[in-house]
């Protein structure tokens, strides 16, 4: 277990429709990480939360925005659903590792499937 | 574009065997290399990580073989067990933002 939740695990929805992705990161981890991993796209980086302010964007589709709220916790949102936004949505959270390094830890995703 | 390329796309051992996946990079301002272990249903679940002040790192079963000058970089796993099998990824990112930058990922099967 990374300490990271995510809510809901899965979610089927219709095109056209809007979401909303939960996570709460590890405690005492103040940044939030969103990856898209889909069959051919892979893995892809998102947006990058640190203590409630936006700090990086990657491949994120203007339909899509997220938020982290001043408890930490922090939701993505998808709008104007397309068949192609179906994909495993991960939320990961940066935190110290037994070692005394960084590294990031993911959650266990929420499976969106638009129909 | 993507910038870690990742191979092979899955490989089949016999256990005890030693799988090798290969990752390189191009961004040379990358300075922190994970491998992540991915089994169906859950999420990428850090295994081993290195810096390009070292050039192997151990841990257990699990080597990263790490080549600055032609930015490559590469996970053994000693002695597999079927209980290896999985979807290993290779990433890239500066140890500062940590926004990490994905191989396509390796599928891994260790046959008993």
């Amino acid at each position: 277990d990374s300490g990271v939740t995510q809510t809901p695990k899965h979610l089927i929805t219709a095109t056209g429709q809007r979401v909303t992705l939960r996570c709460s990161p590890r405690s005492g981890d103040l940044s939030v990480y969103w990856y898209q991993q889909s069959l051919d796209q892979g893995l892809q980086f998102l947006i990058h939360y640190y203590n409630g302010e936006e700090r990086a964007k990657g491949n994120i589709l203007e339909r899509f925005s997220a938020q982290q709220f001043p408890d930490l916790h922090s939701e993505l949102n998808l709008s104007s659903l397309e068949l192609g936004d179906s994909a495993l949505y991960f939320c990961a959270s940066k935190g110290q590792t037994s070692l005394g390094g960084n590294t990031i830890y993911f959650g266990e995703g929420s499976w969106l499937t638009v129909v | 574009q993507q910038q870690v390329k990742q191979s092979p796309q899955s490989l089949i051992v016999q256990k005890g065997g030693i799988p090798i996946i290969n990752c390189a990079y191009e961004n040379t301002a990358f300075d922190y290399f994970p491998w992540y272990q991915q089994f169906p249903g859950k999420g990428p679940a850090l295994l081993i990580a290195i810096r390009p002040d070292v050039s192997e790192k151990k841990e257990g079963r699990f080597t990263i073989s790490f080549n600055k000058s032609a930015k490559q970089f590469s996970l053994h796993i000693m002695d597999s067990q079927p209980g290896d099998s999985a979807t290993y990824f290779c990433a890239a990112s500066r140890a500062n933002d940590y926004k990490l930058s994905f191989g396509a990922g390796t599928t891994v099967t260790v046959r008993a």
